[in-house]
């Protein structure tokens, strides 16, 4: 069965720390692997995208990796602000459909 | 560029009803897929359109159904509601050449 942990579950940081949330899965034959930011009651924004075939994409103060080899995808936040606030959810891409973890809520404090 | 849009935003149904959501996808996206999130939980998915039919299909029983139309908007029918189908249900399109998914907003729906 494919799944998608991510780890920790919930977190809460002082505004202005860098930090980590990571995501693993089972099955290495992955398609590509998306992040995404989920406010409360709302849809999914997405972040990142990373193909098979790349290792990272940057895009601002975020920065996410995939190791196929391992299973793992990291996403990084660079210089966290009270507006990161919410659910990150990573998905890796099936043939035609995405598989999510359960989620990260992060809360940054001011 | 327009996003991916749904309607209702938030939905009230009774037990045993019948419901249908609608999604309009990304200008330029061929594919449409459907996701249902539970309180707490991650998206799972119901089942995708290509070209006005299902490729795809999660676990989910068929009173789950869907449309897609030949300008790629959608509509997700879900027959016999039961308190468990309370959920935000999402919407998402992308494009076969593998540039990843855009979600919409969701529509809310709460069965009483």
């Amino acid at each position: 069965k494919q799944e998608v942990t991510q780890i920790p579950a919930a977190l809460s940081v002082p505004e202005g720390e860098n930090l980590v949330l990571n995501c693993s899965f089972t099955d290495s034959a992955i398609y590509n692997l998306q992040w995404f930011r989920q406010d409360p009651g709302k849809g999914l924004t997405s972040l990142l995208l990373i193909q098979s075939s790349q290792r990272e994409q940057t895009s601002g103060r975020l920065n996410a990796s995939l190791d196929k080899s391992s299973g793992r995808s990291t996403l990084y936040i660079a210089a966290s602000q009270p507006g990161d606030s919410a659910t990150y959810l990573c998905a890796r891409g099936s043939q035609g459909n995405l598989i999510f973890g359960k989620g990260t809520k992060l809360s940054v404090k001011p | 560029e327009t996003g991916v849009t749904q309607s209702p935003t938030h939905l009230i149904k009774t037990r045993g009803q019948q419901v249908t959501l609608r999604c309009s996808s990304q200008s330029g996206h061929n594919t449409v897929s459907w996701y249902q999130q539970a309180l707490g939980q991650g998206p799972q998915f119901i089942f995708q359109y290509y070209r006005e039919e299902e490729n795809g299909r999660g676990n989910f029983p068929p009173r789950f159904s869907g449309l897609q139309f030949p300008n790629y908007s959608s509509e997700l029918n879900v027959n016999a509601l039961e308190l468990d189908d309370s959920a935000l249900y999402l919407c998402a399109s992308s494009w076969t050449g593998g540039s990843g998914y855009t979600f919409g907003s969701g529509t809310r729906l709460t069965v009483v």
